[in-house]
């Protein structure tokens, strides 16, 4: 069964930080790893998606990497504002049934 | 483009009871997915609907149902409530295939069951 954690819970930085949010999984046979965010009793909106195939997707000041034998990917913000503060959950979609795994998210805070 | 809707936003409702949820996915989406989001087990997937007919299941009990219409809109039923079943459900529409390509979320409905 597919396991997908993602580390720190929570993070408190202050504004203009560069910021590395980390996803892990279990199992290597996926389809691709899709990165969202959530804002506070709101639905996800979709940030990147990398293909398994890919090594790295970048969106902005968004940078998302996938190194699929390690089971590992992460999130890289660059110059985190204010406007940044949410829950960010990667999903990992697997190969074949392309059923969808979430981590329980990385809750952010960037502070002015 | 009008995004994805979901009615009703709110919703109470007692042990026991039945619910329908709504959603209607972004014009030109064919897929549609449902996902469960509590604070215990996080986001959880029930299911998708494609051209009308389920393409893929969760691991929920056979209370959770859904259906997609032949405009892409589609429902979820959950009969005889419980208290486990308070949560956030979330819809998701796609081109295509949900798990294949980015995925556009609506805003959820908040189910209390008391």
């Amino acid at each position: 069964k597919q396991e997908v954690t993602q580390i720190p819970a929570a993070l408190s930085v202050p504004e203009g930080e560069n910021l590395v949010l980390n996803c892990s999984f279990t199992d290597s046979a996926i389809y691709n790893l899709q990165w969202f965010r959530q804002d506070p009793g709101k639905g996800l909106t979709s940030l990147l998606l990398i293909q398994s195939s890919q090594r790295e997707q970048t969106s902005g000041r968004l940078n998302a990497s996938l190194d699929k034998s390690s089971g590992r990917s992460t999130l890289y913000i660059a110059a985190s504002q204010p406007g940044d503060s949410a829950t960010y959950l990667c999903a990992v979609i697997k190969g074949g049934s392309y059923i969808p795994t979430f981590g329980r998210g990385t809750s952010l805070i960037v502070h002015p | 483009k009008a995004g994805v809707t979901q009615t009703p936003r709110y919703l109470i409702k007692t042990r026991g009871q039945q619910v329908t949820l709504s959603c209607s996915p972004i014009s030109g989406h064919r897929s549609v997915s449902w996902y469960q989001q509590t604070p215990g087990q996080g986001l959880q997937f029930l299911f998708e609907y494609f051209s009308e007919t389920q393409r893929n299941k969760g691991n929920f009990p056979g209370r959770f149902s859904g259906r997609q219409f032949s405009n892409s809109r589609s429902e979820m039923n959950v009969s005889t409530l419980e208290l486990g079943d308070s949560a956030l459900y979330l819809c998701a529409s796609s081109l295509h295939a949900s798990g294949q390509e980015t995925q556009y979320f609506g805003p959820g409905t908040r189910l209390l069951v008391l």
